[in-house]
């Protein structure tokens, strides 16, 4: 149940694109199609971006996109906007109804 | 609106013990597994426990396992989270969350604050 591993941070200027990676294990990222992304605000929950790798929850804008190749997981926000700039942090099934955590991304928009 | 609401959180001394509840309103609630997951102050989120829609299946992390009791009232349409000798990296922000997607979390509570320390 180690975490799974991400940049502490990215950034960008508005209007560019930021990718931020999650790396795991053949136990989480690798095995299943289950990746989901979190954007966090400072003080306040979390909201899910993307989940099941690659799928939006209704209400997520399109600039927010999600891949996976072997056991590294990416997520995508293109046309960076003043209101990305968040925490970001990627999560994923573990196996045995576990689930891990990635050590989370700081966006900044430059 | 859908919500989720936490309480039950507090200065505790190592060793003591708390139980938080956190109560689901304006959905389905007895449908969807349930899971807490925790943050240390400026630190990242890790999962803690899952409980699934019936209370048949229960998980917990490696860290919590044998002092943390995950349980639900579907009546009451309450979760709970019963932490017993707790220790000082405990402390955190714990926080009910949905899983109303394949192994995602929809829904999430604001969090009620635990605290360890002599």
């Amino acid at each position: 149940q180690s975490a799974l591993t991400q940049p502490p941070s990215a950034s960008g200027s508005p209007g560019q694109s930021v990718t931020i990676s999650c790396t795991g294990t053949s136990s989480d990222v690798g095995g299943y199609n289950y990746v989901s992304w979190y954007q966090q605000y400072p003080g306040k929950a979390p909201k899910l971006m993307i989940y099941e790798v690659n799928k939006r929850p209704s209400g997520v804008p399109d600039r927010f996109s999600g891949s996976k190749s072997g056991h590294t997981a990416s997520l995508t926000v293109s046309g960076l906007q003043a209101e990305d700039e968040a925490d970001y942090y990627c999560g994923s099934y573990g196996g045995s109804n576990n689930y891990v955590f990635g050590t989370g991304t700081k966006v900044t928009v430059l | 609106e859908v919500q989720l609401v936490e309480s039950g959180g507090g200065l505790v001394q190592p060793g003591e013990s708390l139980r938080l509840s956190c109560a689901a309103s304006k959905f389905t609630f007895n449908i969807y597994w349930m899971d807490w997951v925790r943050q240390a102050p400026g630190q990242g989120l890790v999962w803690v426990s899952r409980i699934n829609s019936d209370g048949s299946s229960i998980n917990y992390a490696d860290s919590v396992k044998g002092r943390f009791t995950i349980s639900r009232d579907n009546a009451k349409n309450t979760l709970y989270l019963q932490m017993d000798s707790l220790r000082v990296d405990d402390t955190a922000v714990y926080s009910c969350v949905r899983g109303g997607l394949p192994n995602a979390y929809d829904i999430w509570g604001q969090g009620t604050m635990v605290t360890v320390s002599s």
